[in-house]
């Protein structure tokens, strides 16, 4: 199976801060990364699709990087709506597999 | 638009069955893979297996072969997921969701059934 890494695990950050996320692969996965952000009590939304797709209706202020192994996400300027956990996917291959998340908490 | 509705919160005993339905519209029901996803409380996302509800094939996660059973009824556009000798381990919260017109990603995601699982 695919391990998936995310870094880090939770962080505090201001609104307008700009922020990275990122995601290690186990092996390469190409492009088929996707990023999904999930609000307490909700479905998970999609963000970005093979790896720097950004979803209909996402914000550009959303953005992803890479390929291979290491992939980032990339929010330019943090609004209220975005503290929430991140996710990155793998779909290159089956199993499908999750990294931890990232919790985005208000300082 | 697209919609994935799923039936409502179960609570079952060890041991015990639960099957979890997911109703779509708005879309080709045969036309897209379904996959079901599940997440422990304060936990991560966890994929369980997918199903082409045009054949009927599916792809199961190793971790719950021989337990999970994935299905759809073309006929009322219906996924469904039976698991099975449930365990605390399974308390978790249940979704159904569908993959984008170019590849496996999920722009759709069904509300979520919480299933617990207690003695």
């Amino acid at each position: 199976d695919i391990q998936m890494t995310q870094s880090p695990s939770s962080l505090s950050a201001s609104v307008g801060d700009r922020l990275t996320i990122t995601c290690r692969a186990s092996q390469s996965i190409s492009n088929y990364l996707n990023w999904y952000q999930q609000k307490p009590g909700k479905a998970p939304k999609l963000l970005i699709y093979v790896a720097s797709s950004l979803q209909t209706g996402v914000p550009s202020r959303f953005s992803g990087s890479g390929s291979g192994t290491d992939f980032t996400l990339t929010i330019s300027s943090l609004q209220p709506e975005d503290f929430a956990t991140y996710y990155c996917q793998q779909s290159y291959s089956t199993p499908l597999t999750f990294g931890q998340g990232t919790k985005v908490e208000i300082k | 638009q697209v919609q994935l509705v799923q039936s409502g919160a179960e609570v079952k005993k060890p041991g015990a069955s639960v099957k979890v339905s997911c109703k779509a519209s708005g879309y080709s029901f045969s036309g897209f893979h379904m996959h079901w996803v599940r997440q422990a409380p304060g936990q991560g996302l966890e994929w369980m297996g997918r199903i082409n509800p045009s054949s009927g094939g599916t792809d199961y996660a190793q971790k719950f072969q021989g337990r999970v059973t994935m299905t759809s009824d073309t006929s009322i556009s219906t996924a469904y997921m039976e698991l099975s000798r449930l365990t605390s381990d399974d308390t978790a919260v249940y979704y159904c969701a569908r993959v984008g017109g170019g590849g496996t990603y999920y722009p759709h995601w069904g509300q979520g059934m919480l299933v617990s699982v207690s003695s």
